[in-house]
């Protein structure tokens, strides 16, 4: 039982444009949400989180919205460059206020390809 | 930053064989170390969770006598796949939270080890 999806493996955009990448959740107890980033053969690197105190947090190119009562994310990447061509995995976690461990779930990722 | 390295980066083995992957935090001290295993368009799934000194706690449906887990150190973590098999074949990475850090922050990935067992 999946507790993060991500149900768009690939994405294709062209340079210049917006990358909307979707990130949907189950459990209620998740409160701290990332996205990772991943190229080939290098583990995943840290991209931009948010907490569910916030509906929005924006760095530079890159910025996620939550939409809690939907269990939703979606990270937005404006505008997108080539460079940004990678594994993006989302992932959750539950702090131990909320009876977690911290140690996140993740998505099984959606690659972005930015065509030039 | 935190850099943590994984070695080996690919490796084949025999069926039957065993394996040993290394994850060394290089800058700081992990005294918290992951290990994630992921199938070909699948998620990072959480194995074990291997703390300093002391066994590592398994997620459930993982065989603790099938992957081994060493943190003898606060910079070294191993993973040992016994007695490999064809099935046993994924990409494997370690993930390690600094000694000072907590919370849901600080988790430094290593580059991964595609294991394929022929």
């Amino acid at each position: 039982d999946q507790q993060v999806k991500q149900n768009s493996p690939s994405l294709s955009v062209q340079e210049g444009r917006i990358s909307i990448l979707n990130c949907d959740y189950t459990n209620s107890m998740f409160d701290y949400f990332l996205w990772y980033k991943k190229y080939p053969a290098e583990g995943p690197t840290f991209l931009i989180s948010i907490s569910s105190i916030k509906d929005k947090n924006e760095d530079g190119r890159f910025t996620v919205f939550l939409n809690k009562s939907a269990k939703h994310l979606s990270l937005h990447i404006v505008p997108s460059q080539p460079g940004d061509s990678a594994v993006y995995f989302c992932a959750a976690s539950a702090s131990g206020k909320s009876g977690g461990s911290y140690i996140p779930t993740f998505g099984r990722g959606t690659s972005l390809i930015v065509h030039p | 930053g935190a850099v943590v390295s994984q070695h080996p980066s690919r490796v084949i083995c025999k069926s039957g064989t065993s394996v040993k992957i290394e994850c060394r935090s290089l800058d700081f001290q992990a005294t918290t170390m992951f290990w994630y295993r992921q199938f070909p368009k699948q998620s990072l799934m959480l194995m074990a969770t291997s703390n300093e000194g002391s066994k590592a706690t398994y997620e459930q449906g993982v065989e603790k006598d099938k992957f081994l887990i060493n943190h003898a150190s606060l910079t070294l973590s191993t993973l040992t796949v016994t007695s490999a098999h064809p099935e046993d074949s994924s990409f494997y990475i370690c993930s390690a939270r600094d000694r000072g850090g907590g919370g849901h922050y600080g988790y430094t990935f290593g580059s991964g080890t595609r294991l394929t067992v022929v």
